[in-house]
């Protein structure tokens, strides 16, 4: 059993086109961190969210921690081709990290 | 850039052969990680380190052993290889336990594509 779900699994939009991705569990979590991995790369940590309802933004990237602290949202505004990747989530269970299998983005030009 | 290196970077191997996979970081950071990631997976934990000599099972760690014999290094070690094992192997580093709470982030080398015929 998954953990943390995260939909779509894949997701390919034009330039200029808004997206939003979903991490969801059922699980309460102290934080949420969101990856994004390119090709032959390692994940690199985006940002983290600790509080419910809290939201952060990164350029045209917008992160939403949800109120019951169970489930993130990822919105992207205009889309570039530098943002297609594999996001991922990851969440405190147990003393570690869990992972979800991520949402795979490609952008068109 | 954290100072991660993962090596070797790509091995083909044979089954039923010994396979090490070396960490090496240059962050002095206390918890090291080793992940394996797979398609329709996503990425799980093998086993993990919370200092030199202190080691602990992640959720896939049957056929592999781990040891940390200095600060800097995290071997990953395959005793008996097995198709099964065929995946991307990355190592990751943190100051603290991003699984316990903090905001920590854990910071990934670039992987080890590792086939096993």
């Amino acid at each position: 059993t998954q953990l943390l779900e995260q939909s779509p699994q894949f997701l390919s939009i034009q330039e200029g086109e808004n997206l939003t991705v979903y991490c969801n569990s059922s699980s309460v979590f102290s934080s949420l961190q969101w990856y994004r991995q390119e090709p032959g790369e390692g994940p690199v940590l985006l940002v983290t969210v600790v509080t419910g309802g809290e939201v952060k933004k990164l350029k045209r990237l917008t992160f939403q921690f949800g109120d019951a602290r169970k489930d993130s949202s990822l919105h992207i505004t205009a889309a570039q081709p530098g943002d297609t990747g594999l996001y991922l989530c990851a969440g405190d269970v147990n003393n570690r990290l869990a992972f979800g299998k991520g949402n795979q983005v490609v952008v068109i030009p | 850039d954290a100072g991660i290196t993962q090596s070797p970077r790509h091995k083909v191997t044979e089954t039923g052969t010994p396979v090490t996979l070396r960490c090496h970081q240059t962050e002095n950071h206390r918890y090291m990680y080793w992940y394996r990631q797979d398609p329709g997976h996503g990425l799980r934990l093998i086993h993990y380190s919370y200092g030199v000599k202190d080691t602990d099972k992640g959720e896939v760690s049957d056929g592999y052993s781990v040891s940390r014999s200095k600060t800097e290094d995290f071997l990953l070690t395959l005793e008996s290889a097995t198709s099964s094992q065929t995946s991307v192997y990355f190592c990751a580093i943190s100051e603290s336990n991003p699984g316990a709470g903090g905001n920590q982030p854990q910071h990934f080398g670039d992987g080890t594509r590792l086939s096993i015929l």
